[in-house]
């Protein structure tokens, strides 16, 4: 398996524009987490999901925020309006189960100018 | 709320002697721990994990300790070399509902 997929690898957009982010799980993983790194929180935790449902959205900043999982091996993170605020690395990772390890992809590094 | 905190942003060593990072957390309700390991423009990647039931976890080099009555727990690398130089994430989850939270990165430094 080639691994967590994500694209792009880097964004740079405008304010006010909005903004895409992909991730392709590994096949049979069946939890996919969406993290947002700032120097400040780390790793942030923005939204889980479980067999393609989102179980906890609580870590989204904000309603410009917004994250799909049409199916097992797609997921989305959107954001609309973007802000310079949310320039970030943005990663996707997923597991196998509860607990166990997780496997990051190489992120996407947004940048709203 | 900071529920997972590494309140060292940063760590120096020479090579050869041990690094000690160390870890914090508030959520009772965590029942494994895991460090992951991060290089520059790479996402990071699993090091060790250890569960709540035991209080030591050991691979080659790294072992990881865990104090649940102090919630706390630390990852001891010996000898420390030049290429364990990158930011070290303390992760917990709990397993009931498999959330993943994770801390601030500490940015450890192998000096040769």
């Amino acid at each position: 398996d080639a691994g967590v997929i994500q694209s792009p690898r880097h964004e740079v957009t405008e304010m006010g524009q909005e903004v895409t982010l992909r991730c392709k799980p590994i096949s049979g993983h069946d939890y996919l987490f969406w993290y947002r790194q700032t120097m400040m929180r780390g790793l942030e935790l923005l939204i889980y999901f479980n067999n393609n449902v989102p179980i906890d959205d609580s870590g989204m900043p904000e309603d410009r925020f917004s994250a799909k999982m049409p199916n097992a091996s797609f997921s989305t993170l959107k954001i609309q309006p973007s802000e310079p605020r949310d320039s970030a690395v943005y990663f996707c990772a997923s597991s196998f189960h509860t607990g166990g390890e997780a496997f990051f992809g190489q992120g996407t590094r947004l940048t709203v100018v | 709320d900071q529920q997972v905190k590494q309140n060292s942003p940063s760590l120096s060593v020479q090579e050869g002697r041990i690094s000690i990072l160390n870890c914090d957390y508030t959520n009772s309700m965590f029942d494994y721990f895991l460090w992951y390991k991060k290089y520059p423009a790479e996402g990071p990647t699993f090091l060790i994990s250890i569960s709540s039931i035991k209080d030591k976890n050991e691979d080659g080099r790294f072992t990881v300790f865990l104090n649940k009555s102090a919630k706390h727990l630390s990852l001891h690398i010996v000898p420390s070399q030049p290429g364990d130089s990158a930011v070290y994430f303390c992760a917990a989850s709990e397993r009931n509902t498999g959330k993943l939270i994770f801390g601030q990165g500490t940015t450890l430094q192998v000096k040769p």
